[in-house]
């Protein structure tokens, strides 16, 4: 089945700088991937997906690539503020198993004052 | 607020007894979803259903359960055949393929 890595596991920045997280993906079907933020106790909530037929999306600080080729994809947070520290989930999902998620093992993001 | 709701938000049980977990949403959904979440091991995969009274297993289905006899109702029974059963548990839902999934707000499980 579909494996997905994320790197790296945690990540500690400065307020005001930009963060960087990355997955892989093993099955070249895939074609949907979001990415999750969960805060502490919390439910995961999308913040950005992408379709294989798209390469970059952005939404206000925050924006997601997508190298097919390589079979990668990254998220991208700009300005970053104490209120982005959470944990964020990469996940990739294809027809082999009905379209449900496959999840990466989540980075957690600490942005300090 | 979402639309999907899991009942109990904690609960507690003794080793050996199997429970059942809650899941409805009203959001019109042909698939839902289970998954459990463990520290360090992301979400991983339970079980999963595209229709009513149609389900498949996810990558950890051992020692789980459930049954779709209603659009609204994707309940998971836990059974006392799962080895560590401990977890936060968490249903979704989805609208279509390749559609966000919508997440309850989960329920902690904890069995002694």
């Amino acid at each position: 089945g579909e494996n997905v890595e994320q790197h790296p596991s945690t990540l500690s920045v400065q307020e005001g700088d930009s963060a960087v997280i990355k997955c892989t993906y093993s099955d070249s079907a895939s074609n949907y991937f979001p990415w999750y933020k969960q805060e502490l106790g919390k439910r995961p909530q999308l913040i950005i997906d992408i379709r294989s037929n798209v390469g970059e999306k952005k939404d206000q600080r925050i924006a997601v690539t997508l190298n097919k080729t390589a079979k990668h994809f990254s998220l991208h947070i700009t300005e970053t503020q104490p209120e982005d520290s959470a944990v964020y989930f990469c996940a990739a999902s294809n027809s082999n198993s009905g379209y449900a998620l496959n999840f990466g093992k989540g980075t957690s993001l600490l942005v300090t004052p | 607020d979402g639309g999907i709701t899991q009942s109990p938000k904690y609960l507690f049980r003794k080793e050996g007894q199997n429970v059942t977990l809650s899941c409805e949403q009203n959001l019109n959904h042909d698939a839902m979803y289970w998954y459990r979440q463990d520290p360090g091991q992301g979400l991983r995969l339970i079980y999963y259903s595209q229709i009513v009274n149609d389900f498949q297993k996810g990558d950890i289905a051992e020692g789980y359960s459930v049954s779709r006899e209603k659009k609204e109702s994707f309940p998971l029974t836990v059974t006392s055949a799962q080895k560590n059963p401990t977890a936060f548990y968490l249903c979704a839902s989805s609208s279509r393929a390749n559609s966000p999934l919508h997440f309850g707000n989960g329920t902690r499980l904890t069995v002694t």
